[in-house]
């Protein structure tokens, strides 16, 4: 596609919930990331792939979260049993990835999460 | 661990002003240095793309410099207009992980 495309972009829901959001990477890009961004607060690391297979996972803040990308393409980030402190914007990205490492990161327009 | 900070936290300036935004990180041994800016509610859009061999990149009304010994990048913005308002933000991909690494942002209003 065009750009980052990450569903849905606004997600309410209960304490509690588990809850599945997508991230559509740029057609060819092998490298996404996930990060979270909580109210006035700067990016924090959550994940990244290479492929399909998550080299680095040391941001994912708790056995809650997990994630998983299939055919080099769509991941989707899964949060059980969502909790207050969850709520954030949870922001994609991809890059060309190894075999280009130096090139841009582009991000999509966030799922915002709000736990109620 | 790679750390990176921005100053100012915040700047309002006057339309037309030319300014100047910094960031410093504490690991020089990065891959590449990205500044981006984000509007409020939105996500990240990039701006430039400084590998860690190059110096500076020019894009329109904005450069971006990078002295990797000494861990800093500027963001010059030239006769800045009231649409530059937005966060700045830097991110440093350094040659020990894959993942970037984010400075807080420096916040920036240009008023008419």
């Amino acid at each position: 596609g065009a750009g980052v495309s990450q569903s849905p972009s606004n997600k309410v829901t209960e304490k509690g919930k588990d809850v599945e959001l997508r991230c559509d990477p740029i057609s060819g890009h092998t490298a996404l990331y996930w990060y979270r961004q909580r109210l006035g607060q700067g990016l924090e690391f959550l994940i990244y792939f290479q492929g399909n297979s998550a080299p680095d996972k040391s941001g994912l803040p708790s056995d809650r979260f997990s994630a998983e990308r299939t055919g080099e393409s769509v991941s989707t980030l899964t949060i059980q049993r969502t909790q207050q402190e969850d709520s954030a914007v949870y922001l994609c990205a991809s890059s060309l990835g190894r075999r280009a490492r130096g090139t841009e990161a582009f991000f999509g327009q966030g799922t915002r999460l709000t736990v109620v | 661990k790679q750390e990176v900070t921005q100053i100012p936290a915040a700047l309002s300036v006057p339309e037309g002003e030319n300014l100047v935004l910094n960031c410093s990180f504490t690991d020089s041994a990065i891959y590449n240095l990205q500044w981006f800016r984000q509007d409020p509610g939105k996500g990240l859009t990039s701006l430039l793309l400084i590998q860690s061999s190059q110096r500076e990149q020019t894009s329109g009304r904005l450069n971006a410099s990078l002295d990797k010994s000494s861990g800093r990048s500027t963001l010059y913005i030239a006769a800045s207009q009231p649409g530059d308002s937005a966060t700045y933000l830097c991110a440093v991909k350094d040659n020990y992980g894959q993942n970037f690494v984010f400075g807080p942002g420096t916040r920036l209003s240009v008023l008419p």
